[in-house]
């Protein structure tokens, strides 16, 4: 059973345009909620994180968004540019536990 | 400075096989973490030490697969008869502290895709 369901699978945006990955979970015990870039033959990469007591974070192009009562959190990427194009990862732990759960991943394309 | 390494990258074996994959955290990172993320999914947890005690074998999908990190630096996980189901990349992660009561960022290394033929 998938923790963390993310979508969409893949997306392809024009340069400039806005990238939105979405990304939704069911438990409520969950307090951390990170996403990661991955460029190909790398690991993972911290990109942005927040916790459940704010609705937004912001740093530069990316915001994360978060409704707490619809058990949803979003990634919106502003002004794509091409070397944004990576997979993202959603993911979700519980401070108490030393686990991290995954989404299964947006693979992002920025068209020049 | 540095980061995460894992060896070997890359690594082909025959199915039954015993393989042995290195991770070598940043220095001073008390914990370290393995995950197996199968083609074209998210990283899935294995296993969690805590300097050199293993906390969390949870995610370990079978007795074939172990994990050790004797000396609280550099952690082996040790796939003993390798099946083709296998076959993913094994990534390794370690953050300075531990995560429990903490926010801590894990650090990624590139992994060791493991294909098992």
């Amino acid at each position: 059973q998938q923790q963390v369901k993310q979508s969409p699978q893949s997306l392809i945006v024009q340069k400039g345009g806005i990238s939105i990955i979405n990304c939704a979970y069911e438990n409520t015990a969950f307090d951390y909620f990170p996403w990661y870039q991955q460029f190909p033959g790398k690991g993972p990469a911290l990109l942005i994180a927040i916790r459940p007591d704010v609705s937004e974070k912001k740093e530069g192009r990316f915001t994360i968004s978060f409704n707490k009562s619809a058990k949803q959190f979003s990634l919106h990427i502003m002004d794509s540019q091409p070397g944004d194009s990576a997979t993202y990862f959603c993911a979700a732990s519980i401070r108490n536990f030393n686990k991290f759960y995954f989404g299964s991943g947006t693979k992002l394309n920025v068209k020049p | 400075g540095a980061g995460v390494s894992q060896s070997p990258r890359y690594k082909v074996a025959k199915r039954g096989q015993d393989v042995a994959l290195r991770c070598d955290p940043i220095s001073g990172h008390v914990s370290l973490f393995w995950y197996q993320q199968a083609l074209g999914q998210g990283p899935e947890f294995l296993t969690y030490f805590q300097n050199e005690a293993q906390l969390d074998k949870s995610g370990l999908p079978s007795d074939r697969f172990f994990a050790e990190r004797p000396e609280g630096s550099v952690s082996t996980l040790k796939i003993q008869r390798t099946q083709q189901e296998d076959s993913a990349v094994y990534l390794c992660a370690s953050s300075l502290r531990e995560l429990a009561g903490r926010w801590e960022t894990q650090y990624f290394g590139p992994g060791t895709r493991l294909l098992v033929l």
